[in-house]
C-alpha cells in the first residue's frame, strides 16, 4: 500500500468552475497534512496546510481533512487559467523526531477558458 | 527574503561519472531536507540535516550517495559513480523547524547517459 495516493487522472475544469482534489493516506499517526502546486519545471510551492480534521479555507483555496478516514481534499473555487498545474498531495510522517513529506504523483489540473 | 536556491539546474553526466548538486536554505532555517524525483514516479525522500548533522538518512538510496552540511548552511549531495538510474530531479527543501512546512527549490535536473 502507498503512502499517499492521488488516484484520479487529468482533471480538466472550465473557467470559472471549482477543481476538486482527494487524496488518501496510509500512516494513521500522520498530524500534518499539505497540498503544493507545481508549474513545468518549476518548485513544489505550498498553497495549503491542514492540521486538523474539518475544512480550512484560504482565498479559493479550501482544504478538507478526515483523518478517521485518511482522507484530504482540495477544492479551487473559481478557477483561472493560471491554476492549470500538477497538485501534489504530502503528508508529514513524523516519527521519533524525523520529519519527512511521502507524496502522492500528483493531480494534473488544466482549466479551460 | 531568497527561497531555496539549487544549483545547477541542470546536469548532464555519463555513466561512471561523478556529480555534486548545491543546495543553499533559506536562511535561518535548521533543516534541510533532500528528496528525488524519477520519471513518471513520485517525489521521495532521500534525507533530512538538522543544522550540520543527518537526522535522517533512510531515503538515501545506496553508498554512491554522500550528502554534506558542513557549517550548517548551505548542502551538496554527490554521486559516485552515477548510474543510469539515477536520472531524475533533485529537490531540496527547507524548513525553519521540523514540523513546520517545508519550502522547495526548483530542482536540479539529472541525466545520466
Amino acid at each position: 500500500q502507498k503512502e499517499v495516493e492521488q488516484n484520479s487522472g487529468p482533471l480538466s475544469v472550465p473557467e470559472g468552475a471549482i477543481a476538486s482534489l482527494n487524496c488518501t493516506y496510509s500512516d494513521r499517526g500522520s498530524q500534518s497534512f499539505f497540498w503544493y502546486r507545481q508549474y513545468s519545471g518549476k518548485s513544489p510551492e505550498l498553497i495549503m496546510s491542514i492540521y486538523s480534521n474539518g475544512d480550512k479555507e484560504d482565498g479559493r483555496f479550501t482544504a478538507q481533512l478526515n483523518k478517521a478516514s485518511q482522507y484530504v481534499s482540495l477544492l479551487i473555487r473559481d478557477s483561472q487559467p493560471s491554476d492549470s498545474a500538477t497538485y501534489l498531495c504530502a503528508v508529514n510522517l513524523s516519527r521519533g523526531g524525523n520529519n519527512r513529506l511521502a507524496f502522492g504523483k500528483g493531480n494534473q489540473v488544466v482549466v479551460i477558458p | 527574503e531568497a527561497g531555496v536556491t539549487q544549483f545547477p539546474s541542470h546536469s548532464v553526466i555519463e555513466k561512471g561519472q561523478t556529480v555534486t548538486l548545491r543546495c543553499d536554505p533559506i536562511s535561518g532555517h535548521d533543516n534541510l531536507y533532500w528528496y528525488r524525483r524519477v520519471m513518471g514516479k513520485e517525489i521521495k525522500f532521500l534525507l533530512h540535516f538538522v543544522k550540520e548533522s543527518k537526522q535522517d538518512e533512510s531515503g538515501m538510496p545506496n553508498n554512491r550517495f554522500l550528502a554534506e552540511r558542513t557549517g550548517g548552511t548551505y548542502s551538496t549531495l554527490k554521486v559516485q559513480p552515477a548510474e543510469l538510474e539515477d536520472s531524475g530531479v533533485y529537490f531540496c527543501a527547507s524548513s525553519q523547524a521540523g514540523n513546520q512546512p517545508q519550502h522547495f527549490g526548483d530542482g536540479t535536473r539529472l541525466s545520466i547517459l
